[in-house]
């Protein structure tokens, strides 16, 4: 079993330009999840998925898309790339709930100029 | 609002030392707690959790941590750290909605021979 995969590993876009990370993860779960980290700040959500066909909000939206395109895959988007989105992208999968085990990709890196 | 406070950003301790790392949160109700870990250019990995029952927890690893409801705090430690334990490691709690999980900004280890 790979897990949670991510592409890509790292990516540098100019400001204004549009990119969509990708994430799926092979253990049959639920819930997943996207994050950011930034030094200093440990992760952050952005959005998750309770379950397929579900997307709520999490801590800091704004200027994210998602979509779960299906049990596995759950991909975000950003439509127009800040330098402030600079930062390192993990997605994260969970049985039910982030009360139990998330189980992290190995994160894209991502640099917006 | 729920938050985690790690008071140290980084801390160096000899190999074979023992280790304790500080988590304080403020959360309402009966927090749900945990410890991941991360190395180097990794996603997060989870060490362990704290829901309800015994206060000292047991994780991979060789870690533990125990929960102090009048301290409000969840201090992980190990007995003897091992140069393989250098790593980021960040406190969470977890919100009773089960999805909206909230980070510290990590303390950073750092292992000398």
């Amino acid at each position: 079993n790979a897990g949670v995969t991510q592409t890509p590993k790292f990516q540098v876009l100019k400001t204004g330009q549009s990119m969509t990370l990708q994430c799926a993860q092979d253990m049959n779960h639920n819930s997943m999840y996207w994050y950011r980290q930034d030094p200093g700040m440990g992760l952050r959500l952005i959005y998750y998925s309770a379950s397929e066909g579900t997307t709520d909000k999490g801590e800091v939206p704004n200027g994210y898309n998602v979509s779960r395109l299906n049990k596995r895959e759950f991909s975000l988007r950003l439509e127009s790339a800040a330098p402030s989105q600079t930062s390192v992208y993990f997605c994260a999968s969970s049985d039910r709930s982030g009360l139990e085990t998330q189980y992290f990709g190995p994160g894209t890196r991502l640099l917006v100029l | 609002a729920q938050s985690v406070t790690q008071p140290d950003i980084h801390i160096t301790v000899s190999e074979g030392a023992s280790l304790e790392l500080r988590c304080n949160y403020s959360y309402g109700a009966t927090p749900y707690l945990f410890w991941y870990v991360q190395s180097p250019g990794q996603g997060l990995q989870l060490l362990l959790k704290y829901f309800s029952g015994d206060t000292l927890v047991q994780g991979i690893k060789g870690f533990e941590a125990e929960f102090k409801r009048s301290q409000s705090s969840f201090n992980l430690r190990k007995p003897s750290v091992h140069w393989s334990d250098a790593a980021e490691y960040f406190c969470a709690v977890g919100d009773t909605g089960g999805f909206k999980t909230i980070f510290g900004a990590g303390t950073r280890l750092f292992v000398k021979a």
